[in-house]
């Protein structure tokens, strides 16, 4: 069975970067579409970006060029890098995979707080 | 912009059917919008329920279904489970970006 899990820090200071990692196992990071979806404490889910193993990215307008997601095939992982963070990107994070049109696999979710 | 949106909340009793739907301001939503649907109980991460419109996962029970539905894309569950009681949030591709709706609160009561 596909598993995924998010690591990084909990807690980044405002105008810093942001930065988490997806780490697969049960599937190869080559077979599928890989994103970040966040979601703020008793709000609503937001789609941050998603990429293919071909290195193909397409990212939330919304976020204003602030991401960038990247992957390491050696290690199965994927990656989220977003910029110059404000309170607003507090939320819980998670890294979901699937086929073109699903996503079929969800981590568990990482809470990173922004706060000085 | 796409906004997508779902009933802030719904009422089934146990044994009931309800059928939640998924509206973007777009316009009518059609396969082309590969609409998801996913389950998200509290404290839980999401959990996918079906894809490309109508498509059930592995681990999804019968009873849950998607269809178009008058102009929306729409989850029907059929004899409803205390257990369902959740939060379901549909998704949809539209203009290069996937676009979650404001999910609907289901409560099973």
């Amino acid at each position: 069975q596909v598993h995924l899990q998010e690591s990084g820090p909990g807690l980044v200071k405002p105008s810093e970067t942001l930065s988490l990692t997806c780490t697969i196992s049960g599937a190869s990071i080559s077979r599928y579409y890989w994103s970040w979806i966040r979601q703020p404490a008793g709000k609503g889910l937001e789609w941050i970006g998603r990429l293919f193993s071909s290195g193909s990215t397409t990212y939330n307008p919304s976020l204003k060029g602030r991401v960038t997601m990247s992957i390491d095939t050696s290690k199965n992982q994927f990656s989220l890098r977003m910029n110059s963070v404000t309170a607003a990107d507090t939320a819980m994070y998670y890294c979901a995979g699937g086929e073109w049109g699903s996503f079929d696999y969800w981590g568990q979710g990482t809470l990173v707080t922004v706060s000085s | 912009q796409t906004v997508v949106t779902q009933e802030p909340s719904l009422t089934v009793s146990p044994g009931g059917t309800v059928t939640l739907t998924c509206a973007s301001n777009t316009g009518a939503v059609t396969s082309g919008y590969w609409p998801s649907w996913f389950q998200q109980k509290p404290g839980q991460a999401p959990r996918a329920l079906i894809y490309s419109t109508s498509n059930r996962h592995s681990w999804t029970p019968a009873r849950f279904s998607g269809s178009l539905l008058g102009g929306k894309a729409a989850l029907t569950l059929s004899a409803v489970q205390p257990d369902d009681e959740a939060e379901y949030w549909c998704l949809l591709y539209s203009a290069g970006e996937w676009v979650f709706g404001g999910g609907t609160k289901l409560t099973v009561l």
